[in-house]
């Protein structure tokens, strides 16, 4: 079946540093795929997307591009803040049902 | 505008107890989804429901657990005779079609069984 696999986290960062979170997928075909962020205490919030091969998804400063070659959409920020601290989550849409298949999630801690 | 409305944000029930978790969708959206988010993981499908109509139950474990979308009123997942187990985060999304694209989650219910 399809999956989603994420690196593990937590991922510990100071301000204005890198961020990549990798994620990599299992699918049959090309569906579209996700990014959401989840803010302590908050429900998920869809931060970007691409719906097809080669897309950019872009939001906030966050970029993820759709690569079907690696089957991969690794989320990546040239310049993190504090308030991006969160746990996010990779997703695709489950073939045969109206649902998300999600990765495990990656916390990222940001300290001033 | 409301979002989707998710109540009670937190609940605290014993082991044995019925568990009533309450969702309102977006207005304008039909299409109510519920996931369950256990510690340290990511989000599993329950149930997906439109009006009157369960679509499709294949995540909701066998025994215990019932959702049901009325007419009128929130969606509502029922957990029967909680145990520790079920302490989680529950979280319902709403969409105008059919999802999963077009998703809005609710700020979902942390149950936890003592």
């Amino acid at each position: 079946g399809d999956s989603v696999t994420q690196m593990e986290g937590p991922v510990t960062l100071s301000e204005e540093a890198f961020l990549t979170i990798n994620c990599t997928y299992t699918a049959t075909g090309y569906p579209s795929l996700f990014w959401y962020v989840q803010y302590p205490g908050e429900g998920l919030q869809l931060l970007l997307k691409a719906t097809k091969a080669d897309d950019k998804g872009s939001n906030k400063g966050f970029e993820a591009t759709y690569r079907k070659e690696t089957t991969s959409f690794h989320l990546e920020k040239g310049s993190v803040q504090v308030s991006d601290s969160a746990v996010y989550f990779c997703a695709l849409p489950d073939t045969g049902r109206r649902a998300l298949t999600f990765g495990s999630g990656t916390r990222l801690q940001v300290q001033p | 505008n409301a979002g989707v409305m998710q109540n009670p944000r937190h609940l605290v029930r014993r082991r044995g107890q019925e568990a009533r978790l309450r969702c309102s969708p977006m207005k304008g959206h039909s299409h109510v989804y519920w996931y369950r988010q256990l510690p340290e993981e990511g989000l599993k499908f329950m149930v997906y429901l439109q009006k009157e109509n369960i679509i499709d139950e294949s995540g909701m474990p066998k025994e215990r657990f019932s959702a049901e979308f009325p007419k009128e009123g929130p969606s509502i997942l029922r957990i029967q005779q909680v145990v520790r187990g079920d302490s989680a985060a529950y979280f319902c999304a709403s969409s105008h079609d059919r999802g999963p694209i077009g998703y809005t989650f609710g700020s979902g219910t942390r149950l936890t069984v003592v």
